[in-house]
């Protein structure tokens, strides 16, 4: 089984600042590393996919980097509608599919 | 839009059977594949495991494999999670969502199911 670790588990950002969450995998997953947003109370969100590709609809601060094994999610200029839990999640390893721990981000 | 919606919250005791659902919407459901997610109270995401309903190809994590059942029906374009027999450790919040291709990321998420077993 790919494992995923991230870090840090929790941020607490003030609004404006940058955001760098870092997802690790213990085996390479090449660019199958996606990034999910997730706000108290609903559903996953698909923000970044294939490590870097942006998704339609998803603001232009957020954006991706990596490959292989180590991976890292950035969000610009931080906004109070971006407090939520985001999580990475491979697709290499088909079926064997799995999310990292999830990092929640606070503004400050 | 594409959508996956999802059937209502179910309470059920330790022992009861349960089948919950995901419709989808569009029209690419037999050429997709659906996925299933838990989430435990303030916890993360677990993948329990998948189906590509065109063929009813399944596929389960280790940690669900002999737990649950996924299943799926062309006809009415709904994928399903089961268990036969439930525990309170599976109090969760469940997600279907939706992968174009066995690479992709899931693109198209349900609205969750919230299950509560206890006596």
């Amino acid at each position: 089984e790919t494992v995923l670790t991230q870090s840090p588990d929790f941020q607490s950002v003030t609004p404006k600042k940058k955001v760098t969450i870092t997802c690790r995998a213990s085996q390479s997953v090449g660019n199958r590393l996606h990034w999910y947003q997730q706000k108290p109370g609903q559903s996953p969100k698909l923000v970044i996919k294939f490590a870097s590709q942006s998704v339609s609809g998803v603001p232009s601060r957020f954006s991706g980097s990596g490959s292989g094994t180590v991976f890292t999610l950035t969000i610009n200029s931080l906004e109070a509608e971006d407090a939520a839990t985001y999580y990475c999640h491979q697709t290499w390893s088909f079926p064997g599919l799995t999310f990292g721990g999830g990092t929640k981000v606070e503004i400050k | 839009e594409v959508q996956l919606v999802q059937s209502g919250a179910e309470v059920k005791k330790p022992g009861e059977p349960l089948k919950i659902s995901c419709k989808d919407s569009g029209h690419s459901f037999s050429t997709s594949w659906i996925g299933w997610v838990r989430q435990m109270p303030g916890k993360g995401l677990e993948w329990m495991g998948i189906i590509y309903p065109g063929d009813s190809d399944t596929r389960y994590s280790p940690s669900f494999q002999g737990q649950v059942t996924i299943s799926a029906d062309k006809a009415i374009k709904t994928a399903f999670l089961q268990w036969n027999s439930l525990k309170a450790s599976d109090s969760a919040m469940y997600y279907c969502a939706r992968l174009n291709d066995r690479i992709d990321p899931f693109d198209i998420w349900g609205q969750g199911t919230m299950v509560t077993v206890s006596s």
